[in-house]
């Protein structure tokens, strides 16, 4: 079974700190990608990774940057945390065919 | 243009009866493929059933079936016998071309199965 976690369930930030949200999967994909989820907006690409070192913008890339140093880790990082970053948030690695979900982490900035 | 269309925000359906989602897509390219993820109430988005551009039966997983018409470019979803737990937020997918590369969500339907 693949299996991808993800660093916290939840997460509570004060505005302008710096947060770290890690993903790791154990099925040596190259694909990873960090979404937001927001309700009545569906799902929406943030950022995505082909390979070690390498990242693609996706469609909301504003305010945030990622960190794919190893294959089995990519990490979502907010630089200074604002009230709008307040979300859900799901990381997912992927074969060619499926998509594999985190279980997200529902971050709160305050 | 929104690329993944599910037009039904809300669906209730009676426990043991069948029930179908709709998904409609838009795309240029040859090879694509489609996807439908349930999404409980805990969060976790959870793969259902995958279908390939290029296939030609409807794929099955189980009580999960893909009604795919390609000229009509969509995508449904079919739920057979509904149960309790199949009560979640349902959302439709599309990957561009071939290979492993981003996917395009929709916005969602929500199914209540009622007892």
């Amino acid at each position: 079974d693949v299996k991808v976690t993800q660093s916290s369930r939840y997460l509570v930030k004060r505005t302008g700190e710096k947060v770290f949200l890690e993903c790791v999967q154990d099925m040596d994909h190259e694909n990873m990608f960090w979404y937001r989820q927001d309700p009545g907006l569906g799902l929406r690409l943030i950022y995505f990774s082909y390979d070690v070192k390498m990242k693609e913008k996706g469609d909301i890339p504003e305010g945030y940057s990622v960190s794919r140093e190893k294959k089995e880790r990519f990490s979502l990082i907010l630089e200074s945390a604002s009230t709008n970053q307040t979300s859900m948030y799901l990381c997912a690695s992927t074969d060619t065919d499926t998509q594999y979900f985190g279980p997200g982490t529902r971050l709160t900035v305050l | 243009a929104q690329k993944i269309t599910q037009t039904q925000p809300g669906m209730f359906v009676q426990e043991k009866e069948a029930v179908t989602l709709d998904c409609t897509y838009d795309t240029s390219d040859q090879s694509y493929g489609l996807f439908w993820y349930k999404q409980p109430s805990s969060g976790e988005m959870i793969f259902l059933i995958y279908q390939g551009s290029y296939d030609e039966q409807n794929a099955t997983e189980g009580r999960y079936s893909l009604n795919f018409q390609k000229a009509r470019k969509s995508a449904n979803l079919v739920i057979s016998a509904s149960q309790l737990g199949d009560s979640a937020m349902y959302f439709c997918a599309m990957r561009e071309g071939w290979g492993a590369g981003k996917s395009t969500f929709g916005d969602g339907t929500t199914l209540t199965v009622k007892p």
